[in-house]
């Protein structure tokens, strides 16, 4: 079957560069969003969430950055490994229990 | 993948018969969901149910069904498979509604 992966935006960098991927979410009522990793064949792994009450996260290695004012979303990834390589998408709640999630970016690092 | 499994992993089957799908998760997390994942349309809610009995139509319920008869197991069954349900489906969790974490999925392929 196809790859989650094709028809997908990607982003190429090198191993040890910093990685910016970006979100543009649809509503202005949102108050939680989460990025989610996945690797060919695996399910989606949850990275990082924030509420609306706060800018910016931080885990380890990545830093998640929101704008509400232009309702934009952006993961950090920090000395890139090859290991990202993966589709990393955003979500946000779309109702009190369920989320919406966008299409995704495939994040290339090369070694 | 925290404590989730589907069944079966891989199946084939063919226009107009019947299947059901498992997700069985060890978490006692009161929220799980069935997703559809496809090129170009990202992850698409099926069903989702928030207790024991309790389910509720997600974005693209129409020839499905689930249930919920334990807090551990949520089916998926399709009534009548058709080409267009070929996909891979995965199942989530989650303890309060809001962060959501995925099983392996489930590639069904319908000849």
């Amino acid at each position: 079957g196809e790859s989650v992966g094709l028809h997908l935006p990607t982003l190429s960098v090198q191993e040890g560069d910093n990685s910016i991927i970006n979100c543009a979410y649809s509503n202005s009522a949102s108050d939680y969003f989460i990025w989610y990793k996945q690797e060919s064949g695996k399910g989606p792994q949850f990275i990082i969430d924030i509420r609306s009450n706060m800018d910016k996260r931080q885990g380890q290695r990545v830093t998640v950055l929101l704008n509400k004012t232009v309702k934009h979303l952006s993961l950090q990834i920090a000395a890139t490994q090859p290991g990202d390589s993966a589709v990393y998408f955003c979500a946000e709640n779309s109702g009190y229990s369920t989320l919406t999630f966008g299409k995704g970016t495939m994040l290339l690092v090369s070694p | 993948d925290a404590g989730i499994t589907q069944s079966p992993r891989h199946k084939v089957t063919e226009t107009g018969t019947p299947v059901t799908l498992r997700c069985h998760q060890t978490e006692n997390h009161r929220y799980m969901y069935w997703y559809r994942q496809d090129p170009g349309h990202g992850l698409r809610l099926i069903h989702y149910s928030y207790g024991v009995k309790d389910t509720d139509k997600g974005e693209v319920s129409d020839g499905y069904s689930v249930s919920r008869s334990k807090t551990e197991d949520f089916l998926l069954t399709l009534e009548s498979a058709t080409s267009s349900q070929t996909s891979v489906y995965f199942c989530a969790i989650s303890p309060g509604g809001h962060e959501q974490y995925f099983g392996p999925g489930t590639r069904l392929t319908v000849t």
